[in-house]
């Protein structure tokens, strides 16, 4: 079954906006992950949040973690046309998760 | 210098026959999954094997059993295709069991027929 629920589905922004992507889930984790997926690709990781963080940052990338909501939200500031992508959470606790991703799309 | 790849990309088939994906990893990790990702993008994790160990077994038909001959490679097999098997298949690894990042292949796109 899935864990992690992105919110919104699809989003389309112009170039050099921030993109923000949600997440909930329904159960405790250990640790909270974003992947990225282009299209006809594999994943890629991008970046691990602990249950005990409350924000990472990674390059563009700012991601955030309320336990008590079951709650994360990624930031791509700056989006740049690369960044077209869909967007995966994972949620680990004894096994990986994963939810069915936001389909961003950046416009040149 | 591919971490994770999987063959083959493609892999158009008949229902009811049996086909493998191969999968191999050079990252040196202890564990190796399979996911299968359906057409609505839904991922879903199938097996995991941690030093030739079957740790995971999600509720998957019995027609689909993983192989591992050694840690750095594990190959799913498919007995008895169906057209619902018509997805595409992932093999990823990671450095341990547990909550580690994992590193994905390019994916398997099986269509069958």
């Amino acid at each position: 079954s899935q864990q992690g629920e992105e919110d919104p589905q699809a989003l389309s922004i112009q170039e050099g906006e921030n993109a923000t992507m949600n997440c909930s889930y329904k159960t405790s984790i250990n640790n909270l992950q974003w992947y990225r997926q282009n299209s006809g690709r594999g994943l890629v990781h991008l970046i691990l949040i602990r249950s005990n963080e409350r924000e990472k940052h990674s390059g563009r990338l700012r991601v955030t973690l309320d336990t008590s909501k079951k709650s994360s939200s990624l930031l791509i500031t700056a989006s740049r046309a690369a960044d077209t992508a869909s967007y995966f959470c994972a949620t680990y606790n004894n096994d990986m998760r994963f939810g069915a991703g936001t389909r961003l799309t950046v416009k040149p | 210098d591919t971490a994770v790849s999987q063959t083959p990309k493609y892999l158009v088939t008949q229902m009811g026959n049996d086909k493998s994906i191969k999968c191999e990893q050079n990252l040196g990790h202890d564990t190796m999954y399979w996911y299968k990702q359906d057409s609505k993008k839904f991922l879903k994790i199938m097996f995991s094997y941690n030093n030739k160990e079957l740790i995971i077994n999600e509720t998957v038909p019995n027609r689909f059993s993983p192989k591992s001959p050694d840690k750095a490679h594990l190959n799913l097999h498919i007995n008895s295709l169906e057209l619902g098997d018509s997805a595409v298949y992932f093999c990823a690894s990671s450095r341990l069991a547990g909550s580690y990042e994992q590193y994905f292949g390019p994916g398997t796109r099986l269509t069958v027929t």
